[in-house]
């Protein structure tokens, strides 16, 4: 089944580390995206690549760092430079490289929990 | 900078009412928009897609109408189940994909 796959589901990190979430998808679209949730909040943008070895910030993209080598895998590392990194991250990718007709298809979610 | 409000955060109703979800939006000139589900802990589950051109899409008990000129889109569910508590959010196209903070909702048996 084509789908988005993120991992881990859950992940712990202690302040000061970097730590990479995982966001592969098997659909051969072009644009990806990663998001952040907290509680009571909508989904804000952090990142997004709408073609290999491109892509622009978000919204809060301050203390993250995203890479495209390769058009399934889009993954996002949180930096120890992030101040309040403990939340939901949730990938997504659309077919078009424009976001004018997009619709967008979302991973299960990772859980960051900075100890 | 564009705005989605949802209204209400949060709604519980009994089994079987019809009810209606709201998403307000600040502009007009959209590309589409999406409503989703999510359940705890879940990542999200797209329900319903309305383009700009139209004006509503239905989806099994699901129905959802877009109001452009006045910035609104309603999700109606009808004759609610259990199974339909979640958080319910709307998700505007403008060039750059802008999303509510979501109704929670919870169905009682």
């Amino acid at each position: 089944d084509g789908g988005i796959t993120q991992s881990p589901k859950y992940l712990f990190r202690k302040e000061g580390q970097n730590v990479t979430l995982s966001c592969e998808q098997n659909l051969n679209h072009d644009a990806m995206y990663w998001y952040r949730q907290d509680p009571g909040q909508g989904l804000r943008l952090i990142y997004y690549s709408q073609i290999v070895n491109d892509f622009q910030k978000g919204d809060i993209a301050e203390g993250y760092s995203v890479s495209r080598e390769k058009k399934e895998s889009f993954p996002l590392t949180v930096t120890s430079a992030q101040k309040n990194p403990t939340a939901f991250y949730l990938c997504a990718s659309s077919m078009d490289r424009g976001f004018g007709a997009n619709v967008l298809t979302f991973g299960a979610g990772s859980r960051l929990t900075v100890l | 900078k564009q705005e989605v409000t949802q209204i209400p955060a949060a709604l519980s109703v009994p089994e079987g009412e019809n009810l209606v979800l709201n998403c307000s939006f600040t502009d007009s000139a959209i590309y589409n928009l999406q409503w989703f589900r999510q359940d705890p802990g879940k990542g999200l589950t797209s329900l319903l897609l309305i383009q700009s051109s139209q004006r509503e899409q239905t989806s099994g008990r699901l129905n959802a109408s877009l109001d452009k000129s006045s910035g609104r889109s309603t999700l109606y569910i009808a004759a609610s189940q259990p199974g339909d508590s979640a958080t319910y959010l709307c998700a505007v196209n403008f060039n750059k994909f802008y999303f509510g903070s979501g109704t929670k909702l919870n169905v009682k048996p």
